[in-house]
C-alpha cells in the first residue's frame, strides 16, 4: 500500500499566522484529499487536491482560508491561513492509490494547536 | 446533516469476548461502506469494507454486517484483544472510483485484559 509522509506531525502556532502542511506519497496516486478532525469529532473532508489545477472544496471550506497545492502526482500541501484557536485540529492527508478503488490510505496527521 | 452516525462514543469489553460496533446512515445512495481503526497520534488504518450487494464480509476476527433496509451496519470483533483498543470509524461512499468518504463520529473501543 502507499506510504504517506506528512509533516509537521504537530505544531503550536500563534493566532493570525499561517502553517503549511506537506504530504508526500511514495507512489503515484489517483486522488489526494485533505481532512480535518476537530477535537471529539469525526473526520471532515476539506477538499480534493487536483494535480495542476485548483482544489475542489467542500461546503464550508474556502480557498482563501485553506489554499492547497498539488504540483505533481505524489505531493500536496495544505495551508491553514490566518489561524484562530478554532482551527486547532488534526489535519490528515489521504490518498487513493492507482491500483485500488477503495484502499484510501491516511497519513499520520498534523496536530495543530493555535494559541 | 450527519449522514453517517455512530451513536456510541465508547465501548468497553473484556478480552476474549465479542465487540460489536454499530453504524447508521441516512443517505440511500451510499453503496460502499468501510471501517477504519485509529490509534492515538496515527492516521486511520483501513480495516474492512463491504459492498451493498453483500450483507456480510469476513476477514479473520473481523466481520462486517450490512442491513440495507435498516440502513445499518455493524462491525464484530471476535475474540477481542487488548491491541484492538482504538477509535473505530465507520465510513460510507457512493461507489464510483475515487468517491469521497463520509465518516461517522467514531467509537472508542477499550478491550480490558
Amino acid at each position: 500500500s502507499a506510504v504517506i509522509s506528512q509533516k509537521p506531525s504537530r505544531d503550536i502556532c500563534q493566532r493570525g499566522t499561517s502553517l503549511t502542511i506537506q504530504c508526500q506519497v511514495d507512489s503515484q496516486v489517483t486522488m489526494m484529499f485533505w481532512y480535518r478532525q476537530q477535537p471529539g469529532q469525526s473526520l471532515t473532508l476539506i477538499a480534493t487536491a487536483n494535480q495542476g489545477s485548483e482544489a475542489t472544496y467542500e461546503s464550508g471550506f474556502v480557498i482563501d482560508k485553506f489554499p492547497i497545492s498539488r504540483p505533481n502526482l505524489t505531493f500536496s500541501t495544505l495551508t491553514v491561513s490566518n489561524m484562530s484557536p478554532e482551527d486547532s485540529s488534526i489535519y490528515l492527508c489521504s490518498v487513493l492509490p492507482v491500483y485500488s478503488n477503495y484502499g484510501y490510505t491516511f497519513g499520520s496527521g498534523t496536530r495543530l494547536t493555535v494559541v | 446533516d450527519q449522514q453517517v452516525k455512530q451513536n456510541s462514543p465508547s465501548l468497553s469489553v473484556q478480552e476474549g469476548r465479542i465487540s460489536i460496533l454499530n453504524c447508521d446512515y441516512t443517505n440511500s445512495m451510499f453503496d460502499y461502506f468501510l471501517w477504519y481503526k485509529k490509534y492515538p497520534a496515527e492516521g486511520p488504518t483501513f480495516l474492512i469494507s463491504i459492498s451493498s450487494i453483500k450483507d456480510k464480509n469476513e476477514d479473520g476476527r473481523f466481520t462486517v454486517f450490512l442491513n440495507k433496509s435498516a440502513k445499518h451496519l455493524s462491525l464484530h470483533i471476535v475474540p477481542s484483544q487488548p491491541g484492538d483498543s482504538a477509535v473505530y470509524f465507520c465510513a460510507a461512499s457512493v461507489a464510483t472510483s475515487g468517491s469521497r468518504l463520509t465518516f461517522g463520529e467514531g467509537t472508542q473501543l477499550t478491550v480490558n485484559p
